[in-house]
């Protein structure tokens, strides 16, 4: 089984300031790793994705995430957050099936980041 | 990149009638979808999973006789929300499965009255 734990439900930063939105995880299989970004009524766009390769990840807009094994972590972070990334994010883990199979994903509870001016 | 197109995008439907819900894989071949609800300030719920051509597998506690999903093609999957009622309006997402990872569609907002 596996499960994902993101702490806080809602992270407010300046515009400018570091984002850290936090994800921990639960799986008996080496994980792969996932955040998405939801904006109101809309999909899940990929930001970036962990499959066993290099632990410090880097996706689009600026956002990376380091995977942490023996914390069993997988934090996304931006060093300057932009008024645009105000939006709900998820992280997500996948019990990587193997080949071209990434399982199914669990999601977390998702965190909603506000940027103030 | 790959695109998954799923229409419509919002749906008012009275209870008792059905809705169907249609993702397709515009640029890539999606050996299997999962569809997903979302209730208003919650995350993602998986309800099943489907294969090209075989039976969806459905997580614990869907009904697959409400929420029939077909996934004739491999670019192709419809949910079809049977008999709705207003406890089943939700945001229904679909997901597709490529070589290369998951995409998802840009989700369904059903309204049931």
């Amino acid at each position: 089984a596996q499960s994902v734990t993101q702490l806080g439900s809602h992270v407010s930063v300046s515009e400018g300031a570091l984002v850290l939105l936090r994800c921990n995880y639960s799986s008996s299989v080496p994980p792969y790793l996932f955040w998405y970004v939801q904006y109101p009524n809309q999909g899940l766009q990929l930001l970036l994705k962990y499959t066993s390769a290099a632990t410090l990840v880097k996706g689009i807009n600026g956002f990376e995430a380091e995977f942490k094994k023996s914390e069993t972590s997988f934090h996304l972070t931006k060093p300057s957050a932009h008024m645009s990334d105000a939006a709900e994010y998820f992280c997500a883990v996948s019990d990587g099936s193997g080949g071209t199979s990434y399982g199914k994903l669990t999601f977390g509870q998702g965190t909603i980041l506000t940027v103030h001016p | 990149g790959a695109v998954v197109s799923q229409h419509p995008s919002r749906v008012i439907c009275k209870s008792g009638t059905s809705v169907k819900i249609e993702c397709r894989s515009l640029d890539f071949q999606a050996t299997t979808m999962f569809w997903y609800r979302q209730f208003p300030k919650q995350s993602l719920m998986l309800m099943a999973t489907s294969n090209e051509g075989s039976k969806a597998t459905y997580e614990q506690g869907v009904e697959k006789d409400k929420f029939l999903i077909n996934h004739a093609s491999l670019t192709l999957s419809t949910l079809t929300v049977t008999s709705a009622h207003p406890e089943d309006s939700s945001f229904y997402i679909c997901s597709a499965q490529g070589s290369y990872g998951y995409t998802f569609g840009s989700g369904t907002r059903l309204t049931v009255v």
